[in-house]
């Protein structure tokens, strides 16, 4: 009965290609996220939804899509994949404003 | 720019002694703190929090104090267990908004030693 959860956890792929990374939560909280933790380990957030409605975009590229099907999903898409890309992404879930609830992550490697 | 910012990258105790984690902030509009735990291969975890209306939060183990003037936090481990060898991130919010942004300093490694 995982809260949150990410798939797949791993990701292989080439520059140039289109992936998308998936997120589901089951704690029946509004808003979502997405976070890179980058090579320096610094975890940033990328995305926030708060009932399917996007609240915070923060300075990322267009490559970089967010979708909220409904409240408990909310997946990536990334186009023409760059090996600056390369990172772990965490989704996230909270319902109190600050106490978010991570997935166990996804790491992505473009080569 | 940094905002939030975690100046030791690891640190190493002994078991039963205490860990203290530091963490700085230059944004005076923060006004809720936080702080997560995480081990290899999975996500963080909510460990502790504090509100700026607060100079100190205990729960358990773990104690948490903020120092506003000088714009830093704190987390004390005591006594420290093997279990809590991890990565700590202190993260920090503006109360005003309600989106849930979190700023995350960049993490402390703690190794506690059996």
């Amino acid at each position: 009965d995982t809260a949150v959860s990410q798939t797949p956890k791993y990701l292989v792929t080439q520059m140039g290609n289109d992936k998308s990374i998936k997120c589901e939560q089951n704690l029946g909280h509004d808003t979502m996220y997405w976070y890179k933790q980058d090579s320096k380990k610094f975890l940033k957030i990328m995305f926030s939804y708060n009932n399917k409605e996007l609240i915070i975009n923060e300075t990322v590229p267009n490559r970089f899509s967010p979708k909220s099907p409904d409240k408990a999903h909310l997946n990536l898409h990334i186009n023409s994949l760059e090996l600056g890309d390369s990172a772990v992404y965490f989704c996230a879930s909270s319902q109190v404003r600050n106490e978010q609830y991570f997935g166990p992550g996804t790491r992505l490697t473009v080569t | 720019d940094q905002q939030v910012k975690q100046n030791s990258p690891s640190l190493s105790v002994q078991e039963g002694r205490i860990s203290i984690l530091n963490c700085d902030y230059t944004n005076s509009m923060f006004d809720y703190f936080l702080w997560y735990k995480k081990y290899p291969a999975e996500g963080p975890t909510f460990l502790i929090s504090i509100s700026s209306i607060k100079d100190k939060n205990e729960d358990g183990r773990f104690t948490v104090f903020l120092n506003k003037s000088a714009k830093h936090l704190s987390l004390h481990i005591v006594p420290s267990q093997p279990g809590d060898s991890a990565v700590y991130f202190c993260a920090a919010s503006v109360g005003s908004s309600n989106t849930g942004k979190l700023i995350f300093g960049q993490g402390t490694t703690l190794q506690v030693k059996p």
